[in-house]
């Protein structure tokens, strides 16, 4: 079974543009949540999507925002992007019903904003 | 007081020793525990997964939980330089978000 998949890998942005990152869950997975990864702060929890709906969402700003497609493939997007928004950001993909939602994650998109 | 601690390390070891690696949390509503491993330039794999308190164990990984004392343990015997990676601990409820620790740097050297 294919894993998480997240394009692209690398984004290099200048401030005030704006970025789309993408990310295909795994097969049968209807969950997908975003996190962001930096040195100081580590992982951050930024949304989760199920069905198409916002099902949780962590402390970001609402130039943060998500969607989720009805294949459940999911997008994030962030505008008028800050120097501090250079992350790795994460996708992870969890199957719904059983007894704990266990995250599997995908490789990242790397985000610089120079 | 952060929700996870978790120190980061560097953590660095010779080959075949035992490593312990630890996160103390501070909500007690916490059921699920999980590890992850993370090599550099990439995402996080799943590698223990516990609920409620008590012990599991896979090959040369075994993964401790203390609800008591909010404590939760990784120990990897025969440690590997494939081992060499950054730890995460990281916990939540049923349907919440995870929160996680901020990862531990493990070197081990041949």
């Amino acid at each position: 079974k294919a894993g998480v998949t997240q394009t692209p890998r690398y984004l290099i942005k200048t401030r005030g543009q704006q970025v789309t990152l993408s990310c295909s869950p795994i097969s049968g997975h209807r969950s997908v949540s975003w996190y962001q990864q930096t040195p100081g702060q580590g992982l951050q929890f930024l949304f989760e999507y199920f069905s198409e709906t916002q099902r949780n969402k962590g402390n970001f700003p609402g130039r943060f925002s998500g969607r989720q497609f009805s294949n459940s493939r999911s997008e994030m997007n962030v505008s008028t992007l800050e120097l501090g928004d250079s992350a790795l950001y994460l996708c992870a993909s969890s199957w719904v019903g059983g007894r704990q939602e266990t995250q599997y994650f995908g490789p990242g998109t790397r985000l610089l904003v120079l | 007081q952060k929700e996870v601690e978790q120190d980061p390390g560097p953590l660095s070891v010779p080959e075949g020793a035992i490593v312990s690696l630890n996160c103390t949390y501070s909500n007690s509503a916490f059921q699920y525990f999980m590890w992850y491993r993370q090599y550099s330039r990439k995402g996080p794999e799943l590698l223990m997964y516990t609920y409620s308190s008590g012990n599991k164990e896979d090959g040369r990984f075994t993964a401790q939980v203390d609800k008591s004392s909010k404590y939760i343990s990784l120990f990897i015997r025969d440690s590997q330089p494939s081992d060499s990676a950054t730890y995460l601990c990281a916990m939540n409820r049923r349907n919440t978000p995870l929160v996680f620790g901020k990862g531990t740097r493990l070197s081990v050297i041949a």
